[in-house]
């Protein structure tokens, strides 16, 4: 069975500051990782995700996430945040078998202040 | 491609009383799920489609529940005899098959029990 931790509930950071979020996962067989983030009363945009290939992946509004193996974490950065970026923010993993669902982590509300 | 679509976005039933919620998932995508998300805490998996077969259920569907998919297109997730503990944002999401392929979420349908 898999589970995700998201260490943090809530992160609050202030406008251009740098951010990371936390995330860990178990899983006796590899994965595939995800980033989702929620605005609120809508669902849930994929931010990035770590397939296989290169550790580090990258979004197209700034964010980025490392994939370590090691340490089964995939924590999610951005150098500099803006207000628009507050969100809750969900850590998930699949395994590659074929249903394809997806275990969320419990969320982390990024909280950007002026 | 207009997206994961749900009906209807917001549900306010009495206990006891049958509530239906529709999907519509982005077309030509033949796996549909079903999660459902409480206040604070990230979606958990309900169930899973495969075109119109159901392949997997979760523990958390109770018989009160029941999800079809007749004619492998749109949805129905159903419960009856509703509690208070239902109370939740319901989460439909597809994509299609194929290893790695990114799950689309609709905006949700909230479930309010009084």
């Amino acid at each position: 069975a898999q589970s995700v931790t998201q260490l943090d509930s809530q992160v609050p950071v202030f406008e251009e500051a740098p951010v990371e979020l936390r995330c860990n996962y178990s899983s006796s067989v590899s994965v595939y990782l995800f980033w989702y983030v929620q605005y609120p009363n809508q669902g849930l945009q994929l931010l990035l995700k770590y397939l296989s290939g290169s550790t580090l992946v990258e979004s197209i509004n700034g964010f980025e996430a490392e994939f370590n193996k090691s340490q089964t974490s995939f924590h999610l950065r951005k150098p500099s945040v803006h207000i628009s970026d507050t969100a809750e923010y969900f850590c998930a993993v699949s395994d590659p078998s074929n249903t394809g669902k997806l275990i969320f982590g419990q969320g982390t509300t990024l909280q950007v202040k002026p | 491609d207009t997206g994961v679509s749900q009906d209807p976005r917001h549900k306010i039933t009495k206990r006891g009383q049958n509530v239906t919620f529709r999907c519509d998932p982005i077309s030509e995508h033949n796996r549909l799920y079903w999660y459902r998300q409480t206040l604070g805490q990230g979606p958990e998996f309900l169930t899973y489609f495969q075109n119109e077969a159901q392949l997997e259920k979760s523990r958390l569907l109770s018989d009160r529940f029941s999800a079809e998919r007749p004619k492998g297109s749109f949805s129905t997730l159903e419960i009856q005899r509703t509690e208070q503990g239902d109370s939740a944002m319901y989460l439909c999401a597809s994509r299609p098959t194929g290893t790695g392929n990114t799950i689309y979420f609709g905006e949700g349908s909230w479930l309010t029990v009084v």
